[in-house]
Parts: structure tokens; C-alpha cells; sequence
């Protein structure tokens, strides 16, 4: 069955310092998502791509979080520089295509900023 | 704006009892979707169901059931019978889908035990 990979599972970084996720979404889903989930929290939406453009990215703090997916296939989210807030469960989901279909999400990035 | 309250924070039952975990949801449109995702402890959210704003008809997989209420702005999930394997947190989201973007929102989700 087919599934969003994420990547890395776990990831301890010192605050100030630099941390990336990648994810790789289900192939041939056009939509990929990248969500914070704060422990105790439903996930909120970061950004959102639709191949390689943004659609939405009003809930990204973009002076220190950065997305990119550049060939419309693969995606990286990145933390410069990471804060204590900042840690968190990462979510990748990918789905088909426009318009409002279920969202299939990997297993997560859990972050820990110390 | 949208917004969906799942105001059991914390459920626990017995193996082999139903339970019911509560959805409100709040939006301005006429047209959206609500959802239900299963999160077990290895993290990942498991997609249980979509439900668009038109279709009220209640739904039944297995033991899972769904009851959609336009009039209370209710979309309540029920489990029938429940086994230990459906311990994890629950999570009803909503989206209003203008045009392509499918913003899905979340509840703050209900944790189900299931004892043995």
C-alpha cells in the first residue's frame, strides 16, 4: 500500500541551530500538506502545495520556517532558527488532487528543541 | 471562520461497550467537509471518513457509525462494541474548500481508552 515517507522520525536539536524534514508523498498525489501538531493538540495546517506552488502558507511563520517542493514531487520544511516553541510532531499528507478529497498523512517528524 | 469543538478531551471504557465521541463544527458556508482521523500511537493519522455538507445520510462501516446533523451542526462517530485496538485519539476536522485549497481544520481531539 502506498505511503507519504517521512523523514527523520526523531529529531533533538539545540535551539538557534538549523533542523530539515523531508517527506515524499503517496506518487501522483499533485496536493502535499505540512502540519504542526503541538502534544495534546489537533494539527495545524503550515502550508500547502499543489504540485510546485504554494496555495496556502498564511500559517507559516515565515520569518524562521521555510517550504519548498521544487519539482512538484518531493518536499523539505525547514527550521532557521529552531526556538524552544518549535518543538512538536511534523505531519506530511499528500492527496490526489484539487478540490476537497481526504488527505493520507505519514507517520511524522516528532521534534524536541532544547 | 471555521472551527470544530471536540469537547470530550479524554474518554475510557470497557471492552465490548459503545461510545460515542462528540463533533460540533462552526462555518459560514453552505458548501464543506467534515472528517474523522484515527491517531494510534505510532502517530500517523488514519482517515476513517469524508462527509460533504449535502449529504446527510448517516453512514455504518463495521462497527464504526456516523451520525451527521446539519440542524445541531453535529457530526458524532460512534463505536459499537469496542476492542482494545481502538485505543488511540480521535480527530473530527473541517474544511470549507474554497476553490483548491483543502484547509482542513482540526479539533483538539478526544483520546479513547479501551480497557480490556
Amino acid at each position: 500500500e502506498a505511503e507519504v515517507a517521512q523523514s527523520p522520525r526523531y529529531k533533538i536539536t539545540e535551539k538557534s541551530q538549523a533542523v530539515a524534514f523531508w517527506c515524499d508523498p503517496i506518487s501522483g498525489h499533485a496536493t502535499l500538506y505540512w502540519y504542526r501538531q503541538i502534544l495534546g493538540q489537533g494539527p495545524e495546517l503550515l502550508v500547502q502545495f499543489q504540485d510546485e506552488s504554494v496555495v496556502d502558507d498564511s500559517q507559516l511563520p515565515k520569518d524562521r520556517f521555510s517550504a519548498e517542493r521544487l519539482k512538484g514531487v518531493d518536499s523539505t520544511l525547514k527550521i532557521q532558527p529552531a526556538e524552544l516553541g518549535d518543538s512538536a510532531m511534523y505531519l506530511c499528507a499528500s492527496s490526489p488532487g484539487t478540490g476537497v478529497t481526504e488527505a493520507f498523512f505519514g507517520q511524522g517528524t516528532r521534534l524536541t528543541v532544547v | 471562520a471555521q472551527k470544530v469543538t471536540q469537547a470530550q478531551t479524554e474518554i475510557s471504557v470497557v471492552e465490548k461497550e459503545d461510545v460515542t465521541l462528540d463533533c460540533v463544527y462552526e462555518t459560514r458556508d453552505t458548501t464543506y467537509y467534515l472528517f474523522w482521523y484515527k491517531q494510534p500511537p505510532s502517530g500517523e493519522l488514519v482517515f476513517l471518513i469524508r462527509r460533504n455538507s449535502f449529504d446527510e445520510q448517516n453512514e455504518i462501516s463495521g462497527r464504526y457509525s456516523w451520525n451527521f446533523q446539519k440542524s445541531t451542526s453535529s457530526f458524532n462517530f460512534t463505536i459499537t462494541a469496542s476492542q482494545v485496538v481502538d485505543s488511540a485519539v480521535y480527530f473530527c476536522a473541517l474544511s470549507e474548500a474554497p476553490g483548491n485549497n483543502n484547509d482542513m481544520r482540526f479539533g483538539a481531539g478526544t483520546r479513547l481508552t479501551v480497557k480490556p
